[in-house]
């Protein structure tokens, strides 16, 4: 089974200072990992994956985030927020090979952008 | 831009009633999968198909719910007898997968809101 843990549920930051949001993962398997973005109104969109490749994956926007299999993280991050991130983002696992695309979402982290 | 489209936006009904949503994908993709997000949580996974073969179902689906995709195009979620806990966003997604393949990115609707009466 599989699982991520998004550790805070709501983050604040002022524009043009770093973004960090937290994800913790549990897999029994070597995972896919994903951050995606949900605007209000707005389907999901994927920021960026992690699949066994380069551990320091870039994405959409200016996110970057770090595969840690020592600390079971996978954290996103941004150097500079704009007031367009503002935004809720899910830390998503992939499932176990072989069972399709199967993905199981954390509980998601709101993100606000304060000028 | 040709993304997964679904109908409606938004669907308001009564208790006990049956509903139906549609989802269409992205042309070429050959799996789709429903899930369903309600307030202040994650998207939960309920249902998949390959092609037109339904593969896997969550423990979710009640045997009110029930999903199809006849000719491994568009695909249908029906809800019968809805309750209020039904009320949610149904999010329908599709991707490209292959057998041993299964980090292709999913590419999400913008869902469909139920409330139940």
């Amino acid at each position: 089974a599989q699982s991520v843990t998004q550790l805070d549920s709501h983050v604040s930051v002022s524009e043009g200072t770093p973004v960090l949001l937290r994800c913790n993962y549990s897999s029994s398997y070597s995972p896919s990992l994903f951050w995606y973005v949900q605007h209000p109104n707005k389907g999901l969109q994927l920021l960026l994956k992690y699949t066994s490749a380069a551990t320091l994956v870039k994405g959409i926007n200016g996110f970057e985030a770090e595969f840690k299999k020592s600390e079971t993280s996978f954290h996103l991050t941004k150097p500079s927020a704009h007031m367009s991130d503002a935004a809720e983002y899910f830390c998503v696992v992939s499932a176990r090979p072989g069972g399709g695309n199967k993905l199981t979402f954390g509980t998601g982290t709101q993100l606000k952008v304060e000028l | 831009d040709t993304g997964v489209s679904q109908n409606p936006r938004h669907k308001i009904t009564k208790r006990g009633q049956n509903v139906t949503f549609r989802c269409d994908p992205i042309s070429e993709h050959n799996r789709l999968y429903w899930y369903r997000q309600t307030l202040g949580q994650g998207p939960e996974f309920l249902t998949y198909f390959q092609n037109e073969a339904q593969l896997e179902k969550s423990r979710l689906l009640s045997d009110r719910f029930s999903a199809e995709r006849p000719k491994g195009s568009f695909s249908t979620l029906e809800i019968q007898r809805t309750e209020q806990g039904d009320s949610a966003m149904y999010l329908c997604a599709s991707s490209l997968g292959q057998s041993n393949h299964y980090n292709s990115p999913l590419h999400f609707g913008n869902g469909t809101r139920l409330t139940v009466t």
